[in-house]
Order: C-alpha cells, then structure tokens, then sequence
C-alpha cells in the first residue's frame, strides 16, 4: 500500500541553525511533491511544490529536494527563527489529478 | 493573494443532530474543492472531492449519505455532516486549487466540530 512517512518525533533546533525536515514514500510514484506548514488550529498553507523532474527548489530561506531514485524529499529552512515553530507536512499528487495525499507532518520547535 | 474561508470556525452539536460546515472561495473560481479531516496529532485525511454542478466524489470508506457535500456554486462547496455521533468530531478543513488545473491549493482555516 502507499505510504507517505515523515519523522513523527518533534525537530528541535536552536534559532539560526538550518532545519532539515525528511518525508519519504512507497508504492508510489508522484509527478509533484509538496510542502505545507500547518499551524495549530489553522489550515495547512502552501510553501513549495517541486516536479519528479526537477531535482531542488528554493525559495527564500527555503529549500526542498525532490530524489525520485530514493523516494525522498528533503526541505530545508536555513537561519530559522522562533516564527518557523510549526508542523510541517509533505503531499504527494500523481499526475491523474489535482488530489493531495498527505504525510503525518513533523513539528518543528525553533528555539531562540 | 486569493483566500479561502469557512464558517463556522468551530461548533458543538448534540449527538443525533445535523451540522452544515461552509466553504467559500474568496475573490476565485473553485469549479473543484476538497474536503479533509483531520483528527489530533495526526494528518489530514481527503474525505471527498466537491465538483460543482456534479456529484462528489467520496474517499474509499467515507459514508456518502453521512457526510452531504454540495458545490451548488463557483465560490461555495458546504458539508453537512448528517446523524452526528461523537466519533465524527475532529477538525474539517477544506480547500481549492490556486486555479483551474493547479497542483498547489488554498486551505481554509479549518471547523472544529465537537459532538455531545
């Protein structure tokens, strides 16, 4: 069965350091992959969408790659901020549609 | 930059009752939206897809007769959760593509249903 894994234990970091955040999948092969930050009690807001043909995509302070060999995304936030404080999530999206099929998010505690 | 919005932001029902949850796309056209739930600490799960003009299309699993979508127009897709139980409280989030074919979507803030 598909899978979408993402570290369910919480990413502490010190403020100033870069956050690396791992989604990983199986028994799928997505044509996008994508990241959204979820506040608690709000809904997930989009930050980046990488393509199964792009290997890395920045933005910002934000940086994701996108290893189709490996089944992996990797996103990255440099200089983090206290602000940055969130549950992070990936989504994958096959090229049938527009459906997003998610990860279980992991949460990052950026302290200052 | 476009915005999507639902209403209530959160309610409590009694048990056997029906709730209608609203979701509206704000300054876009939303020919297609999505409706999620998610329960605590875990991750959003699709529920159904709300076309409009046409019937939804519901998630293996989500009792279509319970769960009442209808996309009766560009900008409105409403959920009405029909016979609630408690076990059908969690949060629903809805969303829309940016537009028309886009992979990236809108999310609303999200109702916090809770069933007594």
């Amino acid at each position: 069965s598909q899978k979408i894994e993402q570290n369910s234990e919480a990413l502490n970091i010190q403020e100033g350091k870069t956050a690396t955040l791992t989604c990983n999948y199986t028994n799928y092969s997505p044509a996008y992959l994508q990241w959204y930050r979820q506040d608690p009690g709000r809904g997930p807001v989009f930050l980046l969408l990488i393509r199964e043909n792009e290997k890395e995509k920045r933005k910002e302070r934000l940086k994701v790659t996108f290893d189709t060999t490996l089944k992996q995304s990797l996103f990255h936030i440099t200089a983090s901020q206290p602000a940055d404080s969130a549950t992070y999530l990936c989504a994958l999206v096959n090229n049938a549609g527009n459906m997003l099929t998610f990860g279980g998010g992991t949460r990052l505690m950026v302290k200052p | 930059g476009a915005v999507v919005s639902q209403h209530p932001s959160w309610v409590i029902c009694k048990s056997g009752t029906s709730v209608k949850i609203e979701c509206r796309s704000l300054d876009f056209q939303a020919t297609t939206m999505f409706w999620y739930r998610q329960f605590p600490k875990q991750s959003l799960m699709l529920m159904a897809t709300s076309n409009e003009g046409s019937k939804a299309t519901y998630e293996q699993g989500v009792e279509k007769d319970k769960f009442l979508i209808n996309h009766a127009s560009l900008t409105l897709s409403t959920l009405t959760v029909t016979s609630a139980h408690p076990e059908d409280s969690s949060f629903y989030i809805c969303s829309a593509p940016f537009k028309q074919g886009a992979r990236e979507q809108y999310f609303g803030p999200g109702t916090r249903l809770t069933v007594t």
